[in-house]
């Protein structure tokens, strides 16, 4: 079946490092994959995408980094603030594109 | 960029009555598509509006249950209803970016059926 599959727990860390944030899929082959920001009681916020050609994709203090042969992205948040606390959702392409698929999202939790 | 205004934001309904939401852009898109995120859950897709044509619905919604509406390309509604606890949840609008290759989303309704 098909599976999109981010850590349920919720990861905390300290103001400062890094978050790293694991997205796998099973039975799909995105073009792209897409990490989203979710706020309490607010819709996603597109954040990055990252396509199957690209390693690496980077903005600001955000990295993405997308293996299609482990099937997985990796999302970096570098110098982590207290702000950065939400939930991140990956998100990939189905059927050429026309229908976006969601992961359940992992909640980040960084502490001053 | 899209802004999606959605309404209500939240509402408590009884148990088999219905409820409409609404989804306003502020540009002319031509998909507009509607998801169910249920707590601790991700996002399911519900259905795809394509406005002059009906809604394509995903694997275990019907149209009898959730019909929608895309009378013009910055407008579409979805009721939920016959209501059931069971639909208790977010309903979230969103409409693609240029080449679909993001989703902007209104802030959601937060339905509670009693």
């Amino acid at each position: 079946s098909q599976k999109i599959e981010q850590n349920s727990e919720a990861l905390n860390i300290q103001e400062g490092k890094t978050a790293t944030l694991t997205c796998n899929y099973t039975n799909y082959s995105p073009a792209y994959l897409q990490w989203y920001r979710q706020d309490p009681g607010r819709g996603p916020v597109f954040l990055l995408l990252i396509r199957e050609n690209e390693k690496e994709k980077r903005k600001e203090r955000l990295k993405v980094t997308f293996d299609t042969t482990l099937k997985q992205s990796l999302f970096h948040i570098t110098a982590s603030q207290p702000a950065d606390s939400a939930t991140y959702l990956c998100a990939l392409d189905d059927t050429g594109g026309f229908k976006t698929i969601f992961g359940a999202g992992t909640r980040l939790f960084v502490k001053a | 960029s899209a802004v999606i205004s959605q309404k209500p934001s939240r509402d408590i309904c009884q148990r088999g009555t219905s409820l409409t939401i609404q989804c306003q852009v502020d540009s002319q898109v031509t998909m507009m598509f509607w998801y169910r995120q249920q707590p601790g859950q991700s996002l399911t897709l519900i259905a795809t509006a394509n406005q002059g044509s009906e809604a394509t619905y995903e694997s275990g919604f019907v149209i009898d249950k959730f019909p929608i509406s895309r009378p013009n390309l910055t407008f579409s509604t979805l009721t939920v209803s016959n209501m059931s606890p069971e639909d208790s949840s977010i309903y979230l609008c969103s409409v693609a970016g240029r080449a679909n290759e993001k989703l902007f989303f209104g802030s959601g309704t937060q339905l509670s059926v009693l």
